[in-house]
């Protein structure tokens, strides 16, 4: 049982042009992460956010977290082709310790 | 500061077979998990071991087992390999088991 689903799947885009990726679980979270993860390497965290309705931006790339903590979306403006990457939301239950379970991944490419 | 290491890095065995994969964390990280990473399934959760203990384990046969030594390394071994078992095994360290993941560039296991 996949608990959190992102979409799109894959996404293809022209250099410059913004886009959206969504992340979506029944399941509340203590807290969401994000990741990217290029070919070849692991995956490398870009945010944590924790409190529902946070919105956190990191340059080009805004992390939001929703009020009720089940769902997360990131938006990338004028994306790059140094954002191609797989994008990986987490989201983190904690008691006693964290367990994390990763999104199903939206593969992104930017087309120069 | 090292990063997570991961050995080896690519690995061709035949079905029948065990492996042993080996993952050193950051230092100081005395957590360790591990996961599974295949195209169709994502990153699935194998197991974490924190402080030579396993704290959470996944939804995984028990051919895939693992166990952390007291300077915080840990090992994973898979036995009588199946050829569903391809794919890229993900080590990743915590600090305590919370926060961000730390993760290695991975083992690439191939089944033929």
């Amino acid at each position: 049982t996949q608990l959190l689903e992102q979409s799109p799947q894959f996404l293809s885009i022209q250099e410059g042009e913004n886009l959206t990726v969504y992340c979506n679980s029944s399941s509340v979270f203590s807290s969401l992460q994000w990741y990217r993860q290029e070919p070849g390497e692991g995956p490398v965290l870009l945010v944590t956010v924790v409190t529902g309705g946070e919105v956190k931006k990191l340059k080009r790339l805004t992390f939001q977290f929703g009020d009720a903590r089940k769902d997360s979306s990131l938006h990338i403006t004028a994306a790059q082709p140094g954002d191609t990457g797989l994008y990986l939301c987490a989201g983190v239950r904690s008691g006693g310790y964290q367990k994390v379970t990763f999104g199903t991944g939206t593969k992104l490419q930017v087309i120069p | 500061k090292a990063g997570v290491t991961q050995t080896p890095r690519y690995l061709i065995k035949t079905r029948g077979q065990q492996v042993t994969l080996s993952c050193s964390p950051i230092s100081g990280h005395r957590s360790v998990s591990w996961y599974q990473q295949t195209p169709g399934q994502g990153l699935q959760f194998l197991f974490e071991y924190f402080s030579e203990t396993q704290r959470n384990k996944g939804n995984f046969p028990g051919r895939f087992s693992g166990r952390q030594f007291s300077n915080s390394r840990s090992e994973m071994n898979v036995s009588t390999l199946e050829l569903g078992d391809s794919a890229l095994y993900l080590c990743a360290s915590s600090l305590q088991g919370t926060g961000s993941l730390h993760f290695g560039d991975g083992t690439r296991l191939s089944i033929l």
